[in-house]
This record gives structure tokens, sequence and C-alpha cells, in this order.
């Protein structure tokens, strides 16, 4: 497609579950980042991968929280043993390089019961 | 490290008369400075970029902002205020070479007949 494109757009979870979240950036974009927005708060930037240099994760909450690319083009967002502060949207975006310039996606509601 | 900070968390005006949104910013370095809007239920999208050229930038829909770095203030303004303006804006920072770009709280800008 056209643009980013974020999977599962909805997820209903147990707390103590492991959730995978899926982001196909736009093809030849070399960054891309995941934000998590909750509700009524601004976007909390978790991690930024650009190109082959390595992630800066400073944003990731806690270890629960990992990332990866792979290939330089889809990334998976795992989050171990959810918990229920963890529901949120979680938005990837993708640029051309350090533009500034993001695509969103449509995000992934995540709900941890 | 550089972070933004949106003065105010909602906005009120009436259609026609000017908007004006609040954001000071603190980098340790030359910011590139952005602002992103979401409407409901829509994706983010850029609104407008400043990355040391002119000061005074003008973005989509009439909007523009101006960089005043001895303030250290990156407002943006519209002269006259459209109910489709309605939407929940976001203030960006980031620093150049990083890529790394960090938003703000948001406002929601509601705009009355």
């Amino acid at each position: 497609g056209a643009g980013v494109s974020q999977s599962p757009s909805n997820k209903v979870t147990e707390k103590g579950k492991d959730v995978e979240l899926r982001c196909d950036p736009i093809s030849g974009h070399t960054a891309l980042y995941w934000y998590r927005q909750s509700l009524g708060q601004g976007l909390e930037f978790l991690i930024y991968f650009q190109g082959n240099s390595a992630p800066d994760k400073s944003g990731l909450p806690s270890d629960r929280f990992s990332a990866e690319r792979t290939g330089g083009s889809v990334s998976t967002l795992t989050i171990q043993r959810t918990q229920q502060e963890d529901s949120a949207v979680y938005l990837c975006a993708s640029s051309w390089g350090g533009s500034g310039e993001l695509f969103f996606g449509e995000g992934s509601r995540l709900t941890v019961l | 490290a550089q972070s933004v900070t949106q003065l105010d968390s909602h906005v009120s005006v009436s259609e026609g008369t000017p908007v004006l949104l609040r954001c000071n910013y603190s980098s340790s370095y030359s910011p590139s400075l952005f602002w992103y809007v979401q409407h409901p239920n829509k994706g983010l999208q850029l609104l407008l970029k400043y990355t040391s050229a002119a000061t005074l930038v003008k973005g989509i829909n009439g909007f523009e902002a101006e960089f005043k770095k001895s303030e250290t203030s990156f407002h943006l303004t519209k002269p006259s205020a459209h109910m489709s303006d309605a939407a929940e804006y976001f203030c960006v920072v980031s620093e150049n070479n990083t890529g790394k770009l960090i938003f703000g709280q948001g406002t929601t800008l509601q705009v009355k007949p």
C-alpha cells in the first residue's frame, strides 16, 4: 500500500499476556518511529530506527518493551507481561531519513483487561 | 535534552476569529520545529516545519508559525478560524542530525459557530 500500515488495529488482551504489534512503513523510508498515545495525552516517544544505525531506545518505558526492524522495513513492537497501564494507542510512523516529515499509520489500540 | 511545552491544553475560538496556539521549546542545539495536526478519528498530519531557513513558516490550510529564538517560541497562528480547523495540534522538536522527534502534550482547538 501507499501508506504506513499497522496491525492489528485493535487488540484486547489479558493482564500478563504478551502482545506483538506490527508496522509496515512506506517503501523506501529509512526511518521508523514508534509512539504511544494514551487517552488525553500527547505522543510519548518509544523508539526510533534509522537505516542500519543502532536504534534509539531511550523512550521504552521498561524492559517489558522491545522492538525490532527486520531488513530495514517491517517493525514489530513487543510488550511482554502486559499491564493495564500499557493500554493506549500505539502509533508507528516512517520518514525519509531525518526529514521530520513523519507519515503516521492509523495506530494499534491496545486494551489490557 | 530537547523538549516542548504547549502552554494551553485547550483553546476555544469563534469561527472567523484569529487562532493562536502557543509553543515553547528547549533545545541544546539549533532545533528543527514542527506542528502536526490530528483531526478526530484521523491520523496525524504535518502542518508545517521550520528548519533554520526563514523564521516565518507557512503551512497548509492557512496556518503559519514564527520561530523566535530569543523567546524560544514557535507559536502557531491563523488569521481566521474555520470550523474544519477543530482538531488536536502538536508542537514537535527535533535536534539536528538526530531525527528523534519529541511531541508536546497537544492543544485541543475548538471552533464555535
